[in-house]
This record gives C-alpha cells, sequence and structure tokens, in this order.
C-alpha cells in the first residue's frame, strides 16, 4: 500500500485567511481524491485531483472555494479559502491506482485537522 | 440518490462478546462495497467486497456480501479494547467512493 503524509497535521486558522494542505505519496498512483470530514459525520468527497488538468469537484464545493492542484502523480495540494468556522474539519487526502485489480481500495492519509476561529 | 446506510449508529459490549456491524445500500453502477478502521484521523482498510456470498476473513474481522438485498456485515469475535473506533462502509460506483455515516463501536474491558 502507498505511504501517504499530509502537512500540516493541524491547523488553527482565523477567519478570512486561507490554508493550503498537502497531500504527497511515496509512489505514482493514478487517482488523489480529497476528503472532508465534519465532526460527528462521515466522509464527505471534494473532489478528484487530476493530474495535469483541472480537479473534478462533486456537488456543492467548487473551484474558487477549494482550489485544488496537481503537479504530478505524487503530490497534490487543497486549499481552503476565506475560512469561516463552519470549514472547521478533518481534510483527507486518499489515493487509488487505477492500475491494480483492487484499484478500488483507496489508502487514506493522515488527515488535517483544521479549526477556523 | 446514492445513499449507504450503517446501523447501530453506535454501541458499547464488553470484551470477549461477539459485534455484527450492518451497512445497506443503494448505488447505480455498484462496483465493490468497502470496510474501514478509522481510530483518530485516517480510516485504515479492511476488506473489499465485489462478491455475493464469498466471506472475506482476517483475523477475528469477517465481512459477507448479499448483492441481491444489497446489504453487507461486519462481525468480529472475542472483540478487544483495540478494536474501539468507528467503522466505515463505503460504496465504490463509477471510481468515486460513497460513505456511510460509521458505527462508533466502543469495548469496556
Amino acid at each position: 500500500s502507498a505511504v501517504i503524509s499530509q502537512k500540516p497535521s493541524r491547523d488553527i486558522c482565523q477567519r478570512g485567511t486561507s490554508l493550503t494542505i498537502q497531500c504527497q505519496v511515496d509512489s505514482q498512483v493514478t487517482m488523489m481524491f480529497w476528503y472532508r470530514q465534519q465532526p460527528g459525520q462521515s466522509l464527505t468527497l471534494i473532489a478528484t485531483a487530476n493530474q495535469g488538468s483541472e480537479a473534478t469537484y462533486e456537488s456543492g464545493f467548487v473551484i474558487d472555494k477549494f482550489p485544488i492542484s496537481r503537479p504530478n502523480l505524487t503530490f497534490s495540494t487543497l486549499t481552503v479559502s476565506n475560512m469561516s468556522p463552519e470549514d472547521s474539519s478533518i481534510y483527507l487526502c486518499s489515493v487509488a491506482d487505477r492500475d491494480r485489480i483492487s484499484y478500488n481500495e483507496q489508502f487514506f492519509g493522515p488527515g488535517t485537522r483544521l479549526t477556523v476561529l | 440518490e446514492d445513499k449507504v446506510v450503517q446501523s447501530p449508529l453506535s454501541l458499547v459490549v464488553h470484551e470477549g462478546d461477539t459485534v455484527t456491524l450492518n451497512c445497506s445500500y443503494e448505488v447505480t453502477n455498484f462496483r465493490s462495497l468497502l470496510w474501514y478502521k478509522q481510530e483518530k484521523k485516517a480510516p485504515t482498510f479492511l476488506f473489499m467486497l465485489t462478491s455475493s456470498g464469498i466471506e472475506k476473513k482476517s483475523g477475528r474481522l469477517s465481512s459477507i456480501l448479499d448483492k441481491k438485498e444489497l446489504f453487507s456485515i461486519l462481525n468480529i469475535t472475542a472483540t478487544q479494547t483495540g478494536d474501539s473506533a468507528v467503522y466505515l462502509c463505503a460504496v465504490n460506483r463509477d471510481d468515486k467512493i460513497i460513505f456511510g455515516k460509521g458505527t462508533r463501536l466502543h469495548i469496556l474491558p
């Protein structure tokens, strides 16, 4: 399985500011995803990060609020823009490799716990 | 609308007990059903199920899928305090995974 790291692991931010979360994988993977898990809730997919093209966003999430970059097959960033307390959440990066028979497996990074004051 | 429903939402049992966690789903273009264990932040992968009636087993954990009735169960036998966690069921459809709300399991010593 892939080894995934995320930075920062946690942060406390002021309303109106932006935070960029980084996700690094130790091997090339086809697919990278960004999830949000609000307190007491399950994981909600924000977007699929596409290498070399714009991310594919899920309903309710927009690029202006959550810009995503994926410059290569091992790295992606998610920015939470113009933050409000409602953005307080755990943000998780996950990866899957389409080339494996078991590509349906997704492996998750350690997550970033964001608190917005 | 696609949905994944888990029950119970929470469960408290004593060490040594056996528990059964339930997951029902309604999704289009079903590919597989996944179980994860989430202790702190990152969910860790447990099982992937694609075929009905074939039990997957790993130690004290086992899971089975019924694609006709659209549900899966996760069994944990001889529970230990280290099994305390949130167990997430998820369904993969069209390269997107939809998660249930999870079952929070607490094992009392």
